[in-house]
């Protein structure tokens, strides 16, 4: 079992596209993070939120505690945003999701 | 990278002989993990530490053992590796001061064969 669901697991975008990566939990937290990898990479965490909705950038994050749904935003996509996506929550212990590959193709 | 490095990055090692990972850091932050990463399953906890001397087991402990003899390092030891220990191992620290924020390592990726 998974306490951590995320979707799509593979994605593939046009360079401008708008990008929705939605993740899903099934414990109570204290927070979450969105983290992102890029190939052979470290681990950077983008945004860490247990409310509302966080921007950098081009990068937007929701949360929406009562749902226990997070969504992640790319928009006008690059290819340089081509990478793994990956949320994470903090409950009693840190629990990831699988990831999502995100392609953006020129 | 925030001030946490993991050594060495690379390693391949045969197996049934030991290995140490060293994840050191610079910020006296007091909790520390080690996890493992492998396709299809994420990030796994391995052991984590809590303080000097205090640690305790993750999900897929079994195989690993745990030293913090140092608030600046944590170390990851394979008394004796088997090709299941092929992985991507990831430290990271929790950020005391600024709430629940990690700051992961770049990783070792270690393979036995």
């Amino acid at each position: 079992k998974n306490e951590v669901e995320q979707s799509p697991q593979n994605l593939t975008a046009q360079e401008g596209e708008f990008i929705t990566i939605n993740c899903s939990y099934s414990v109570g937290i204290s927070a979450l993070h969105w983290l992102q990898q890029h190939p052979g990479g470290g681990i950077v965490s983008l945004f860490m939120l247990s409310s509302g909705k966080k921007k950098h950038g081009r990068l937007i994050a929701t949360i929406n505690i009562q749902e226990k749904h997070s969504s992640l935003h790319i928009t006008a996509s690059h290819p340089r945003d081509s990478a793994v996506y990956i949320c994470a929550v903090i409950s009693n212990q840190f629990y990831f999701g699988t990831g999502t590959s995100l392609t953006v193709i020129p | 990278d925030a001030g946490i490095t993991q050594s060495p990055r690379h390693k391949v090692t045969e197996t049934g002989t030991p290995v140490t990972l060293r994840c050191h850091q610079t910020e006296n932050h007091r909790y520390m993990y080690w996890y493992r990463q492998d396709p299809g399953h994420g990030l796994r906890l391995i052991h984590y530490s809590y303080g000097v001397k205090d640690t305790d087991k993750g999900e897929v402990s079994d195989g690993y053992s745990v030293s913090r003899s140092k608030t600046e390092d944590f170390l990851l030891t394979l008394e004796s590796a088997t090709s299941s220990q092929t992985s991507v191992y990831f430290c990271a620290i929790r950020h005391s001061v600024l709430g629940y924020g990690y700051t992961f390592g770049s990783g070792t990726r270690l393979t036995v064969v």
